[in-house]
């Protein structure tokens, strides 16, 4: 089955690293996405990730180990913006004998940035 | 970038009536549009995959009759729900996607439906 896991919830401190691991399980795989959602809010995108390695992009970066099923998004220098739900999305391929687009999202991380 | 809109952006009704949610990509054409439902501090759930000018794709578990969607134009999808009732109170999340394959899909601001 499609199973996406992520912590529920995270607490860090303003100016401060923070790692929020996915790891996945899916029948196919053709990427792997992180978005930002504030409560209310439509999901952004914070980055895209096909092959294995580190994407960076300003103060946000991305890993994707495709052999362990594993991702993380780092957020560096932590601001008061930053406090949001991070979902983990694995972009699914030949579910249906084919390529498709359509996109599993894991369950979430709530990340309360605090002064 | 790409920019998605829904309209309306949150909707009350009563139980047993139907509502529809528009969902259009305002500077691109977007072959591909999916309908998302998100209940308080969950995740996306996607509902229904849409291709224009074919029959959308639902995933297991939703109602095809109780969802109905169109999408009749490359710039426009609806979705609508009919004979509404109070477990169908969500967050309704559209998002269209450029091409089939493309690396990402643009996500509309979102549709609060609320069913008294």
């Amino acid at each position: 089955g499609q199973n996406i896991d992520q912590p529920t919830e995270m607490t860090a401190t303003e100016g401060a690293i923070v790692q929020i691991n996915c790891t996945y399980q899916t029948s196919g795989f053709n990427g792997l996405f992180w978005y930002q959602q504030h409560a209310g809010e439509a999901p952004t995108f914070l980055s895209y990730n096909v092959l294995d390695g580190l994407e960076e992009k300003g103060r946000f970066s991305s890993f994707l180990s495709r052999s362990k099923g594993y991702s993380y998004l780092l957020l560096k220098e932590l601001q008061m913006k930053d406090s949001a739900s991070y979902l983990c999305a694995v972009r699914d391929w030949g579910a249906y004998g084919g390529a498709t687009n359509k996109l599993i999202f894991g369950t979430g991380t709530l990340l309360a940035v605090q002064p | 970038g790409a920019v998605v809109s829904q309209h309306p952006s949150w909707v009350i009704c009563k139980s047993g009536t139907s509502v529809k949610i528009e969902c259009r990509s305002l500077d691109f054409q977007a072959t591909t549009m999916f309908w998302y439902r998100q209940f308080p501090k969950q995740s996306l759930m996607l509902m229904a995959t849409s291709n224009e000018g074919s029959k959308a794709t639902y995933e297991q578990g939703v109602e095809k009759d109780k969802f109905l969607i169109n999408h009749a134009s490359l710039t426009l999808s609806t979705l609508t729900v009919t004979s509404a009732h109070p477990e169908d109170s969500s967050f309704y999340i559209c998002s269209a996607s450029l091409a089939g394959f493309s690396y990402e899909q643009y996500f509309g601001p979102g549709t609060r439906l609320t069913v008294t």
